[in-house]
């Protein structure tokens, strides 16, 4: 399974955008990158997925390299809400409709004033 | 609303005893999960079910038992053969094409 590597924590001013990183070195042809967010004491919360095309959402938007040996995930205007721990996990193809995802420790983000 | 629920949000257990976990999807996803996660740390996979009826044992297994009778439900027993069962417990659904998503989890601790 394709593992991944985080910064441990970031900090970013209120309104500047978060640019969060991941690599992913080991990622196979057919793994999907993923991120969640965990918002204290909750549960973990789908952000955005892709395979190797960039992509935008309401949230946020994922920029994959063209090797897809990384990836980084952007909140264009972060606000104090934002303050989580971001997971970036790399999908393990699975049979039938079951797909393991393995979560690392994350990036600790603090959105300041 | 679709979603996941978890009960209790909170659980004490005196030790040498077995208590369940519950989680009701009413996404009507196949696939269904649970995570253990300490303090600080990542999750780690207890168990996924496929399908009704089918389950599979996840990375810390040890000392957990699921069962899979309906397709919106995947209860989560917590026996007494697990040393060290304080930690915080999230269920999780998923489809084919789409994530997962998660219930607001429960913290079981060891009284």
């Amino acid at each position: 399974d394709a593992k991944t590597t985080q910064p441990t924590s970031m900090d970013c001013a209120e309104g500047r955008a978060a640019n969060l990183p991941c690599n992913h070195s080991t990622i196979s042809g057919n793994e999907y990158v993923y991120w969640y967010r965990q918002i204290h004491s909750q549960g973990p919360q789908y952000i955005i997925h892709g395979l190797k095309n960039n992509e935008t959402n309401e949230m946020a938007s994922l920029i994959i390299t063209e090797d897809r040996k990384s990836s980084t995930l952007i909140l264009p205007h972060a606000t104090l809400r934002d303050t989580a721990v971001y997971y970036c996990i790399v999908r393990v193809p699975h049979t039938g409709t079951a797909s393991k995802l393995t979560f690392g420790t994350g990036t600790r983000l603090q959105v300041t004033l | 609303d679709g979603g996941i629920t978890q009960s209790p949000k909170y659980l004490f257990r005196k030790e040498g005893q077995n208590v369940t976990l519950s989680c009701e999807q009413n996404l009507n996803h196949d696939a269904m999960y649970w995570y253990r996660q300490d303090p600080g740390q990542g999750l780690r996979l207890i168990y996924y079910s496929q399908i009704v009826n089918d389950f599979q044992k996840g990375d810390i297994a040890e000392g957990y038992s699921v069962s899979r009778e309906k397709k919106e439900s995947f209860p989560l027993t917590v026996t007494s053969a697990q040393k060290n069962p304080t930690a915080f417990y999230l269920c999780a659904s998923s489809e084919l094409t789409y994530g997962y998503t998660f219930g607001s989890g429960t913290r079981l601790t060891v009284v």
